[in-house]
Order: C-alpha cells, then structure tokens, then sequence
C-alpha cells in the first residue's frame, strides 16, 4: 500500500514562493505526480516526476529524492488564481495512482 | 491535452434507488480507467480498476456488488450506484490514461459527478 503524506494548509502572500513537501512509502514505485484541484473541480495535472531531481515547467517546479521519499511542489510569483488544493499523488507498478490528503494554499493580497 | 468527459455533473436522488455515472474518453481509446471517490475535504480514494472487455477490479473495503463498472467499449466507462444511500454521497471522479502519448503516466480526469443521496 501507499502512506502519502503532506501538510493540511498553507497560506502565502501575492508574489511570494511557496513549498509544498510530500513525504511516502510505498510498497512499489513509478512515478510520483502533483496535481491541482480547485473546490468542486476534478484535478488538473501539473507535473510528472520518476527520475531524481528538479523539473521545472514556468511557475510551477518539482522536485523528487527517491532513496528519501521525497518530493517538494515549489510555486513561485504566486498569483491569486494559484489558492487551490495540491495532491502529491504516487504511482504503483500497476499504474494505480494512490492521492495525499491534498495542501490546501491561500494565496492573500 | 486529451479529454475525458463525465456525466451527469450532478445527480440528486432517493435512498434506493440507483445512478448511473458515465465517463468517456473523447479524443483516444482507453482500455483501462480508474474510478475515484472523493468526500468533502478529503483526497481522492481509488474505487476501483476499469478494463475494457473484462472485470473491474476493485480496492479493498469497495463493495463490487454496490457500485457496478462496466467497461464494454475503448471510451466508455460506467460507474452505477446501486440502492444508493445518503452516506453514498460523494463527488465520483473518473480517469483514464492515454497511451498512444506515451508513458508520461499522466492521468486525465474527468469533470466529476456530484451524487446527493436524500
């Protein structure tokens, strides 16, 4: 089975830089994936992570340490859009994806 | 990206009786798709495995005789709710992969079904 683990909240002001942890063990891995979820909507996809290191798409960096469990979702010049639910979501050998309890951000003016 | 649509969007219903969710996959041909479950503030449960042409399988502690899948075509999945009760209540969410863009394991997601059981 999966053990994701990820902080509840976080609040952060316009602009600034955020960083979202996700701690896991797994009984099997293959991928490790944060997505965005605001309320009432299903969950857009924002990165991909199977290798070690940094992946960087614009705004939105993730970074992964496989021999740790650990994984870190970095959002930068926040923007107000940006207050939403990030899943820190790992992917088994059978492609079954198992979600964190999500982090919810709070972006204030 | 490709695109999955889900219907209906919301349902509203009585104790007992039962709702039909449909999912497809519009742009690509998915063999397999993935059911979620997702209650108020909380994560995203997987429900259960959808396979074109055969069985679903489903996670532990689901009952398969409640919440029937069935997967008879490359686009289409359905979820049904069978005697739904009020604790059935829930934002459902479909996925399916594909493949023919590689293995970037992406899921796409479907826009979620909201069931209100009265």
């Amino acid at each position: 089975g999966q053990n994701i683990d990820q902080p509840t909240e976080m609040t952060a002001t316009e602009g600034a830089i955020v960083q979202i942890n996700c701690t896991y063990q797994t009984s099997g891995f293959n991928g490790l994936f944060w997505y965005q979820q605001h309320a009432g909507e299903a969950p857009t996809f924002l990165s991909y992570n199977v290798l070690d290191g940094l992946e960087e798409k614009g705004r939105f960096s993730s970074f992964l340490s496989r021999s740790k469990g650990y994984s870190y979702l970095l959002l930068k010049e926040l923007q107000m859009k940006d207050s939403a639910s990030y899943l820190c979501a790992v992917r088994d050998g059978d492609y079954k994806l198992s979600f964190g309890a999500g982090t919810t951000v709070t972006v204030r003016a | 990206g490709a695109v999955v649509s889900q219907h209906p969007s919301w349902v509203i219903c009585k104790s007992g009786t039962s709702v039909k969710i449909e999912c497809r996959s519009l742009d690509f041909q998915a063999t397999t798709m993935f059911w979620y479950r997702q209650f108020p503030k909380q994560s995203l449960m997987l429900m259960a495995t959808s396979n074109e042409g055969s069985k679903a399988t489903y996670e532990q502690g689901v009952e398969k005789d409640k919440f029937l899948i069935n997967h008879a075509s490359l686009t289409l999945s359905t979820l049904t709710v069978t005697s739904a009760h009020p604790e059935d209540s829930s934002f459902y969410i479909c996925s399916a992969r594909d493949l023919s863009r590689g293995d970037t394991g992406e899921l796409f997601f479907g826009e979620g079904s909201r069931l209100t059981v009265l």
